[in-house]
């Protein structure tokens, strides 16, 4: 199984600051099937980033993605104040599908 | 647009057994793998398993084989998750979510959720 390790635990940052969250696997990922989501408190997950860099439908340029096995990273270039929220990474390459543990990004 | 409505979650005494629905509309069932996904209360994100577009192939999270059974209508536009021999530690909230692809994809729609709670 591919364990994902996500730090920090929980960044906290401004609105308009840059956020820098990672995402380490355990085993060989490829780039292709590392994905990211967010999920704001008592909402399902939302698909932001696939295939490591490439952003989902709707998602705004302020989302990116970048990294190959085994470090992946998501920066969100300048906080709003809806991008708040609990981030997780997932490896879809291999079963199973395993998440990283999360990473809240709280206001400071 | 997309939409997935789980039902079925509720209240259930361990070793008991419960049968979840996902209903989707919005897209062509038939050609999408879907998952069902759960989240513990206050815990992270936990894949439970895929099925593939046609349902040739199924995938089991270790912590549900042999006890959970994914499966799907195509002519009903709906994905199931029969759940036997429930334990404490299936409680969750269960959600199902669309595969990008056939089924090797990352999950690009997800249901709202269905909470299961397995007490006694």
């Amino acid at each position: 199984e591919i364990v994902l390790t996500q730090s920090p635990g929980t960044l906290s940052l401004s609105p308009g600051e840059r956020a820098t969250l990672s995402c380490r696997a355990s085993q060989s990922v490829s780039s292709t099937y590392l994905a990211w989501y967010q999920q704001k408190p008592g909402q399902a997950p939302r698909l932001l980033i696939y295939g490591a860099s490439s952003r989902a439908t709707d998602i705004p340029d302020r989302f990116s993605g970048s990294g190959s096995g085994p470090d992946f990273t998501l920066t969100i270039s300048r906080l709003e104040p809806e991008d708040f929220a609990v981030y997780y990474c997932q490896q879809y390459g291999s079963s199973p599908r395993t998440f990283g543990q999360g990473t809240k990004v709280e206001i400071k | 647009q997309v939409h997935l409505v789980e039902s079925g979650g509720g209240v259930v005494q361990p070793g008991r057994s419960l049968r979840l629905s996902c209903a989707t509309s919005g897209f062509t069932f038939s050609s999408y793998g879907m998952h069902w996904v759960r989240q513990a209360p206050g815990k992270g994100l936990e894949w439970v398993t895929t099925i593939w577009y046609d349902g040739s192939n199924k995938y089991y999270a270790d912590s549900v084989k042999g006890r959970f059974t994914i499966s799907r209508d195509n002519s009903k536009n709906t994905l199931y998750l029969e759940m036997n021999r429930l334990r404490v530690e299936d409680t969750a909230v269960y959600y199902c979510a669309r595969d990008r692809s056939y089924g090797t994809g990352a999950f690009d729609y997800w249901g709202q959720g269905t909470l299961v709670t397995v007490s006694s």
